[in-house]
């Protein structure tokens, strides 16, 4: 099975740079995905990760190191808009691909002015 | 980029009814959707995995007869909650595969059973 798990809530301050966390245990799995979800809408994808190190994409960055079973989602220049909640996904292994997606607990991450 | 939608957005029923919410991709074919649940401050829970052509798979936990699964054509996949409660009062949100490794997600319905 996976357990996924992540900080329940987080805040920083706008202009500011933030590191999101998330560790897991599992069997095995195909990649980890971060996901932006704001209140009331849909997950929005951000990054993932197959490989051991870091993707670069904006402000945005993921790292990934899976023999320690760790990830973190860095924000950097922090805007009003990036408050939400961050999710970690891991695809486990089997079918074809990146099948179904295990989501962790979830971040919820404030911005103040 | 790709587009899936969800009808309806919002749905208010009461208790003991069905409930359809339909989750379509609009621009590309979909084999395989997704549908989650989430409850209020928590993280999206996979439900069942819809194929075209297919039976869907049902996580555990999930009961495959109150929440029916029907993938009929390429673009569009329905659930059905059959017999809603109050407890099944939730954010339903669906997803399809736009390639290997790319989900992307509907709106999301947010059912309300009174």
């Amino acid at each position: 099975g996976q357990n996924i798990d992540q900080p329940t809530e987080m805040t920083a301050t706008e202009g500011a740079i933030v590191q999101i966390n998330c560790t897991y245990q599992t069997s095995g799995f195909n990649g980890l995905f971060w996901y932006q979800q704001h209140a009331g809408e849909a997950p929005t994808f951000l990054s993932y990760n197959v490989l051991d190190g870091l993707e670069e994409k904006g402000r945005f960055s993921s790292f990934l190191s899976r023999s320690k079973g760790y990830s973190y989602l860095l924000l950097k220049e922090l805007q009003m808009k990036d408050s939400a909640s961050y999710l970690c996904a891991v695809s486990p292994p089997g079918g074809t691909g990146f099948q179904k997606l295990v989501f962790g607990t979830g971040t919820r991450l404030l911005v103040s002015p | 980029g790709a587009v899936v939608s969800q009808h309806p957005s919002w749905v208010i029923c009461k208790s003991g009814t069905s409930v359809k919410i339909e989750c379509r991709s609009l621009d590309f074919q979909a084999t395989t959707m997704f549908w989650y649940r989430q409850f209020p401050k928590q993280s999206l829970m996979l439900m069942a995995t819809s194929n075209e052509g297919s039976k869907a798979t049902y996580e555990q936990g999930v009961e495959k007869d109150k929440f029916l699964i029907n993938h009929a054509s390429l673009t569009l996949s329905t659930l059905t909650v059959t017999s809603a409660h109050p407890e099944d009062s939730s954010f339903y949100i669906c997803s399809a595969m736009g390639g290997i490794n790319e989900q992307f997600f509907g709106p999301g319905t947010r059912l309300t059973v009174l």
